[in-house]
């Protein structure tokens, strides 16, 4: 089946500071989505890309849909407590979604 | 905004019971999908769900079997419970396949 790579699989950094992580697929996909899991609860939707080379901003978070329809990254701004969580990029090619293992983020004070 | 509840948070069962996990959406989506998800494993497609009593495996069917009598529900069905089936469960829906899917909070069962 298809496969995603999302890296880098955890992060600490300092509040403030920027992040960024991005998903790789040994296929092409129609769709990239990236998602945000805060403990004891579902994931929820952050951003949604359809298009190749599309740049989506939602909030102080960033995401692009790659050129080659095979990555995807996603970028946080200043960062601060709240942000914290496992961030999930997932992929749609002609299958349903398929999801990344996830970027756990934790942000120092 | 989409609500997706799930009957249960936590859940403790016994090896060998029958086990309902219910899932309910209030927004007249299509498409309803079970995962489980597990530490370094990310979410694995069970078994999804594009029409009532219309059903596809996913990647890791083995073990478990879905209903889809209403619109509204999914339910997944764990025939006969072992441990290896000690997870955390997410149920979602979209309203066309290609749409993004909105989770419930997920139902944490441990199989004893």
């Amino acid at each position: 089946g298809q496969q995603l790579n999302q890296s880098p699989q955890s992060m600490f950094i300092q509040e403030g500071e920027d992040v960024s992580m991005n998903c790789t697929s040994s296929s092409i996909f129609n769709t990239w989505l990236w998602y945000k899991q805060e403990p004891g609860e579902g994931p929820v939707l952050l951003i949604a890309l359809y298009k190749a080379g599309e740049l989506t901003s939602n909030g102080r978070l960033t995401a692009q849909f790659g050129i080659t329809r095979k990555d995807s990254f996603l970028n946080i701004s200043a960062s601060i407590p709240s942000d914290v969580g496992i961030y999930f990029c997932a992929g749609r090619g002609n299958t349903p979604l398929v999801f990344g293992k996830g970027t756990r983020l934790s942000v120092i004070a | 905004d989409v609500k997706v509840t799930q009957s249960s948070r936590y859940l403790v069962k016994r090896t060998g019971e029958k086990v309902f996990l219910e899932c309910v959406q209030d927004m007249d989506h299509e498409n309803m999908f079970w995962y489980r998800q597990d530490p370094g494993l990310g979410l694995r497609l069970i078994y999804f769900s594009y029409d009532v009593k219309m059903k596809e495996k996913g990647d890791i069917p083995e073990g478990y079997s879905v209903s889809r009598e209403k619109k509204e529900r999914f339910s997944l069905i764990l025939e006969s419970a072992s441990t290896n089936q000690t997870s955390m469960y997410l149920c979602a829906s979209s309203l066309y396949i290609n749409q993004p899917q909105h989770f419930g909070d997920g139902t944490r069962l441990s199989i004893l």
